[in-house]
């Protein structure tokens, strides 16, 4: 089954709106949780690293204001996508490592992405 | 500078042949090796993870190796089936505190009937 889930799985908005998008850890507790986007034949590329109970670490060339990350629990994380451009649209992806008794903690675990659309 | 290089960047193959993936890295300090499959428009789903001591692994019809003095990785597929089309990504991880991963661009495998 999932580990790790995402909400929604796509969206489309206007140009100068706000998106947030969920992720949430289903089986364990996640103190950590990455957050990637991914250009259509590109690779992933990390932008942030969330951390539950205190502020996200952001990849260089990341606008922290643009792409606000809230890790207000343990199972879930928001990126919000604040004044969305065209340019921001992508296919986003969240992740952790495992935990609890049945994940490998030396394996990353992604969500099913979320695919955002700026017209 | 940490890279990740796969080959090839795409490879149609017909049902139940067999293929091979490469993935060549420039990452130091290594500390392991993962392959992910993902699925379009879905997120990787890890197939293998090796170390750097670890040789071979399978899991099902897929086994990869890994050959660390010379920084290379592959993936067999053997008997491929229709749902193995996919996007194949080598991922490496670095030795260091937070454990940072370098992802491959992928290859992308169509299998055809």
């Amino acid at each position: 089954g999932a580990v790790v889930s995402q909400h929604p799985s796509w969206v489309i908005c206007k140009s100068g709106t706000s998106v947030k998008i969920e992720c949430r850890s289903l089986d364990f507790q996640a103190t950590t949780m990455f957050w990637y986007r991914q250009f259509p034949k590109q690779s992933l590329m990390l932008m942030a690293t969330s951390n539950e109970g205190s502020k996200a670490t952001y990849e260089q060339g990341v606008e922290k204001d643009k792409f606000l990350i809230n890790h207000a629990s343990l199972t879930l994380s928001t990126l919000t996508v604040t004044s969305a451009h065209p340019e921001d649209s992508s296919f986003y992806i969240c992740s952790i490592f495992g935990g609890g008794v049945f994940y490998s903690t030396d394996t990353q675990y992604f969500g099913p992405g979320t695919r955002l659309t700026v017209l | 500078k940490n890279q990740v290089e796969q080959s090839p960047q795409s490879l149609i193959i017909l049902e139940g042949k067999n293929c091979t993936l490469q993935c060549n890295y420039t990452v130091s300090p290594f500390s392991n090796l993962r392959w992910y499959k993902q699925d379009t428009g879905r997120g990787p789903v890890s197939l293998t993870i090796m170390t750097f001591s670890e040789n071979t692994k399978s899991n099902g019809r897929y086994t990869a190796t890994l050959d660390a003095d010379t920084k290379q990785s592959s993936l067999h597929i053997t008997a491929s089936q229709l749902s193995d089309s996919a996007s194949y990504i080598c991922v490496v991880t670095v030795n260091s505190g937070n454990t940072p991963l370098v992802f491959g661009k992928g290859t992308r495998l169509s299998v055809i009937a």
